[in-house]
């Protein structure tokens, strides 16, 4: 019944180690996001996509990356991690691409940086 | 700026107490909307309400309560009789029709103790 699946729910990885998190949905939305949320503090849009329309926060660091293959799938790259990206990364999915549409998050990734 | 305020860091309650969440938000957007969301301790971002600027309207739910005040810009969240279950990070969000979308409130970890 999981309607946004985030894979691995924990990962870790090796600081400057490639690593890629995934998301997936079987709601049909158009629109997916990446948040990345640090320990006590509210979740940060990193970006977003409408269809295969990528949206990039002004802020987003550009070792962020991301793929949405089709519909169901985004993906999150993070080319050389460092001990700053160490964080719980959300995955969410809404129907349209206005802003005032409900987001629906899925359970996260904790990342880990060694 | 902020803007969207969670004055209350941290909440602790004993079972059985209402308690009430603050949210205090600032836009010039005529057009926008507000949302609460619930953070247990296993990471999700479970959403609780939606509610545009036009609806002023209180709104119960079960045990949980909102109300929207524009004259205040508040958008407060009561839970009546809390349950142990209730005990997670509480986040207030703001979205703007023509402006940002999905800024979230820093927060407050209510836990309530049995």
């Amino acid at each position: 019944d999981a309607m946004v699946i985030q894979n691995p729910r924990y990962q870790v990885t090796q600081f400057g180690k490639p690593v890629t998190l995934s998301c997936s949905q079987t709601l049909n939305h158009n629109v997916m996001y990446w948040y990345q949320q640090k320990s006590s503090q509210a979740p940060k849009l990193l970006f977003h996509y409408y269809d295969k329309d990528f949206n990039n926060e002004a802020d987003t660091p550009d070792n962020f990356q991301s793929r949405r293959p089709n519909t169901s799938f985004c993906f999150l790259d993070i080319r050389s991690p460092g001990l700053g990206d160490a964080a719980m990364y959300l995955c969410a999915t809404s129907r349209g691409a206005g802003n005032t549409d409900t987001q629906y998050f899925g359970p996260g990734t904790r990342l880990t940086v060694l | 700026a902020q803007k969207v305020t969670q004055a209350q860091t941290e909440i602790s309650v004993v079972e059985k107490e209402d308690v009430t969440l603050d949210c205090v938000y600032e836009t010039r957007d005529t057009t926008y909307y507000l949302f609460w969301y619930k953070q247990p301790p296993s990471g999700e971002l479970v959403f609780l309400i939606r509610r545009n600027s036009f609806d002023e309207q209180n709104e119960i739910s079960g045990r949980y309560s909102w109300n929207f005040q524009k004259s205040t810009s508040s958008f407060n969240f009561t839970i009546t009789a809390s349950q142990v279950v209730d005990s997670a990070v509480y986040f207030c969000a703001l979205s703007e029709d023509y402006g940002q979308n999905f800024v979230f409130g820093p927060g407050t970890r209510l836990s309530v103790l049995p």
